[in-house]
Order: structure tokens, then C-alpha cells, then sequence
């Protein structure tokens, strides 16, 4: 079983559609929690971090649920801009290596 | 500011030959990691320096992978021989040290792509 499970997609959704992604771990020692957006060929860029009680950044809210060993990220009003694959991604501690979920890709249509 | 920045971007080498990947990490930053991603895998650690020391390679795949970093500036990672399933992005990323530095965001470099044939 892999320590980061995503459901790859793709996800394919009309512009201003909103669209959620969901990713499980397996290790509960995990400390932190991030979302990464990937374009093709290009690097992965952190997105946001995920915390417990919930955080937003303009249009994406990321949301972690420890006991259930959950994490989410929803895009509202989404923009062409907005396909890439984005990976869940998960941290022991500051500075210790990331797991990487396999990421799941969205592509906005206009 | 520079990023983190990896030599070649390319490299297409035949199954035996050895390849050098190098890193060029963000100034400033003691930590530097290599993943790899194969076709059609997730992304996946290989090993972390602090500094010029190995903190954790505990996701090297064999013996035929040797990496180093000398004076803890910039890393390399030799493949030898190399083997077909070495084929992949290789990337390198790095961050500041948790007990120095307020923002410990890990920066990606654009990867290598090995293709070994």
C-alpha cells in the first residue's frame, strides 16, 4: 500500500466549475501535510500547506482531518490556469524528507 | 535569487555507461534532497544532506548510486553502471535548516530527465 494515496484523475471540469481532490496517508507519525502543483515537464511548486483547522488561499482551501487520516483541497471558480497535477504530499518533521501521493490531474475546458 | 538549479536537463546514456547529475542548491540552504520519479510512479526520495553530511539515504536504490556533496554546497549523483529501470526525472530540492530558518518551504529543481537505452 502506498503512504500517500490519491486518486489520479484526470479530472475534467468546465472554467468557474469547483473541484475537490481527496488524499489518504497511512503514517500517522506524519507532522506536516502540503499540496504541490506540478505542470508538465516543470517542477513541483509548493501550493499551500495543510493545516487542522482548516486554511484558504484565494480560491483553494486545503483541509486536513488527522483522525481519519484525510486530507482535501477544493478549487473554486476554476481558471484555465489551473490544470496541472497536484500532489498531496506528507512530512515527518521541519526538514525531513516528503512523501509523495501520485498526484491527480485536473484540466479546465473552456 | 537563483533556484535550484540541475545540470544536465537531458541525458540519454546506453544501459552500462555512467551519468553525473548535479545540483545546484539554493544559497543559504543545508538541506538538500534527491527524489526520483520512474514512469508512471509517484515521486520518491533517494537521500537528504545536511550539509556536506548524509542525514538519510535510506531511499537509494542500490549500490550502483553514489551521491556526495562536498563542502556542502552543490550535490552530485552518479549512476554506474546505469540500467534501464534507471530511466526517470531526477529531481533535487532544498531547504533552509528548521532551527535557523523561518521558512523551511523545500524548492524543486526542474529535474533531470535520464533516459537510458
Amino acid at each position: 500500500r502506498k503512504e500517500v494515496e490519491q486518486d489520479p484523475g484526470p479530472f475534467n471540469v468546465p472554467e468557474g466549475a469547483t473541484v475537490a481532490f481527496n488524499c489518504t496517508y497511512s503514517n500517522s507519525a506524519s507532522q506536516s501535510f502540503f499540496w504541490y502543483r506540478q505542470d508538465c515537464r516543470k517542477e513541483p511548486k509548493l501550493l499551500m500547506s495543510v493545516y487542522s483547522s482548516g486554511n484558504e488561499d484565494g480560491r483553494f482551501t486545503a483541509q486536513l482531518n488527522r483522525a481519519s487520516q484525510y486530507i482535501s483541497l477544493l478549487i473554486r471558480d476554476s481558471k484555465l490556469s489551473d490544470s496541472a497535477t497536484y500532489l498531496c504530499v506528507a512530512q515527518g518533521w521541519a526538514g525531513n524528507m516528503l512523501t509523495f501521493g501520485g498526484g491527480t490531474r485536473l484540466m479546465v475546458k473552456p | 535569487e537563483a533556484g535550484v538549479t540541475q545540470f544536465p536537463s537531458h541525458s540519454v546514456i546506453e544501459k552500462g555507461q555512467t551519468v553525473t547529475l548535479r545540483c545546484d542548491p539554493i544559497s543559504g540552504h543545508d538541506n538538500l534532497y534527491w527524489y526520483r520519479r520512474v514512469m508512471g510512479k509517484e515521486i520518491k526520495f533517494l537521500l537528504h544532506f545536511v550539509k556536506e553530511s548524509k542525514q538519510d539515504e535510506s531511499g537509494m536504490p542500490n549500490n550502483r548510486f553514489l551521491a556526495e556533496r562536498t563542502g556542502g554546497t552543490y550535490s552530485t549523483l552518479k549512476v554506474q553502471p546505469a540500467e534501464l529501470e534507471d530511466s526517470g526525472v531526477y529531481f533535487c530540492a532544498s531547504s533552509q535548516d528548521p532551527r535557523t530558518g523561518i521558512n523551511t518551504e523545500a524548492f524543486f529543481g526542474q529535474g533531470t530527465r535520464l533516459t537510458v537505452v
